[in-house]
């Protein structure tokens, strides 16, 4: 049971470059939700997936987009980066239903625009 | 909005009781939970208050205060693992399915 993983696990791009951040859970959950956190910020919520097909936006969706094709996966994409967007980003899912706690977090992505 | 206030750095000694507080603000209130992660880890969930009191879990406590919007997680009997940033996450009632988390406190613990 791997839990909830991500791909790539670094990664540094010039600026204007695109790419994709893979993440995977095996637990079933419903929920997914993709963060990013800056040194002394804590998590900032990017985007989220309440289920298969659906994302809505978090607190700071903007320059990300997301998809949700499957129910296993929650892709995250940087369209052209930037280097306001130097971070580390961590995935998470939850199982549905319940209150919104005990999040499952993937071990992270650490990205670098020059 | 949803805001959440907790102190950036806390120290203590290994074998002694250290407690991180938090409050929050929110508009609407469906719990306060509490992360811990380590330097290069990924969070990993500790507890949660949904309702007044104290919620023990070994050596972890974490007490809610709903009336006074406050918070706190408590450590007992320090040990040198212990060290690592603490963050506190609320979930308002607005924003759907979104949880809000404090910037963490870094607790340190000297031998």
């Amino acid at each position: 049971n791997a839990g909830v993983t991500q791909t790539p696990k670094f990664r540094v791009l010039k600026t204007g470059q695109s790419m994709t951040l893979l993440c995977a859970q095996d637990m079933n959950h419903e929920y997914m939700y993709w963060y990013r956190q800056d040194p002394g910020m804590g998590l900032r919520l990017i985007h989220y997936s309440v289920g298969e097909g659906t994302t809505a936006k978090g607190e700071v969706p903007d320059g990300y987009n997301v998809s949700r094709l499957k129910k296993q996966n929650f892709l995250l994409g940087l369209e052209s980066a930037a280097p306001s967007q130097t971070s580390v980003y961590f995935c998470a899912s939850r199982a549905a239903g319940g209150l919104d706690y005990e999040q499952y977090f993937g071990p992270g992505t650490r990205l670098t625009v020059t | 909005g949803q805001s959440l206030e907790q102190p950036s750095e806390v120290t203590a000694v290994e074998g002694a009781i250290v407690q991180i507080n938090c409050t929050y603000q929110t508009s609407g209130f469906y719990g306060l939970s509490w992360y811990q992660q380590h330097d290069g880890g990924a969070p990993t969930f500790l507890s949660y208050n949904g309702l007044d009191g104290l919620e023990e879990t070994g050596r972890f406590s974490s007490f809610l205060s709903r009336s006074d919007s406050y918070g706190y997680l408590l450590l007992q009997e320090l040990q040198m693992k212990d060290s690592a940033s603490y963050f506190c996450a609320v979930r308002g009632s607005t924003g759907g399915f979104k949880t809000i988390f404090g910037a963490g406190t870094r607790l340190f613990v000297k031998a």
